[in-house]
């Protein structure tokens, strides 16, 4: 199995303008998460989804942010405007409900630069 | 308040030592532990989950311990090596439901 794969591994915009970062789970998975991180606050789940259906975004910290998942197999984390602060590094991870948590799988990252 | 600390922040050590992370978190009342490193510029890696039924876990040369009734957990390192230097991360879910609450990692570096 190839992991999670995301993409792009970096990007850099300038503010204001739309950004969307991209992840493919591991086949079979049924939820998928998007996490942020930065030295400051280190890792900040966003939201997460269960079978494509987003159970809990209370960690989106705006509404300039937004997250879909049209199937099992792709996600996207959209964020218009971007601002400078939103720069850090979003992951997605995937995990298996085998009736007890199973562990979680992480992507590389996208470092985002936002200037 | 539900919270996980890990102290140090950063442990270096000779090669071939065994070492002892720590973790502790806030209400016994856990669903489960999971123990994650981290290398620069990388995703994290699972390392070990704990059931909140399970005492401990073993991995080659990890082991992982829990104590509920005291708030703890430990990764050992045993006969540890330049290759194992990372940022650990303990990770703790109180639900079912994947909510987990992370500590903000231990920077281990072992020295050759």
């Amino acid at each position: 199995d190839a992991g999670v794969i995301q993409s792009p591994r970096h990007e850099v915009t300038e503010m204001g303008q739309e950004v969307t970062l991209r992840c493919k789970p591991i086949s079979g998975h049924d939820y998928l998460f998007w996490y942020r991180q930065t030295m400051m606050r280190g890792l900040e789940l966003l939201i997460y989804f269960n079978n494509n259906v987003p159970i809990d975004d209370s960690g989106m910290p705006e509404d300039r942010f937004s997250a879909k998942m049209p199937n099992a197999s792709f996600s996207t984390l959209k964020i218009q405007p971007s601002e400078p602060r939103d720069s850090a590094v979003y992951f997605c991870a995937s995990a298996y409900d085998r009736g007890v948590n199973s562990p979680l799988h992480f992507g590389n990252g996208t470092r985002l630069t936002v200037t | 308040k539900q919270e996980v600390t890990q102290i140090p922040a950063a442990l270096s050590v000779p090669e071939g030592e065994n070492l002892v992370l720590n973790c502790s978190f806030t209400d016994s009342a856990i669903y489960n532990l999971q123990w994650f490193r981290q290398d620069p510029g990388k995703g994290l890696t699972s390392l070990l989950l704990i059931q909140s039924s399970q005492r401990e876990q073993t991995s080659g040369r990890l082991n992982a311990s829990l104590d509920k009734s005291s708030g703890r957990s430990t990764l050992y390192i045993a006969a540890s090596q330049p290759g194992d230097s990372a940022t650990y991360l303990c990770a703790v879910s109180w639900d079912s439901n994947y909510q987990l609450i992370w500590g903000a990692g231990t920077k281990l570096i072992i020295k050759p």
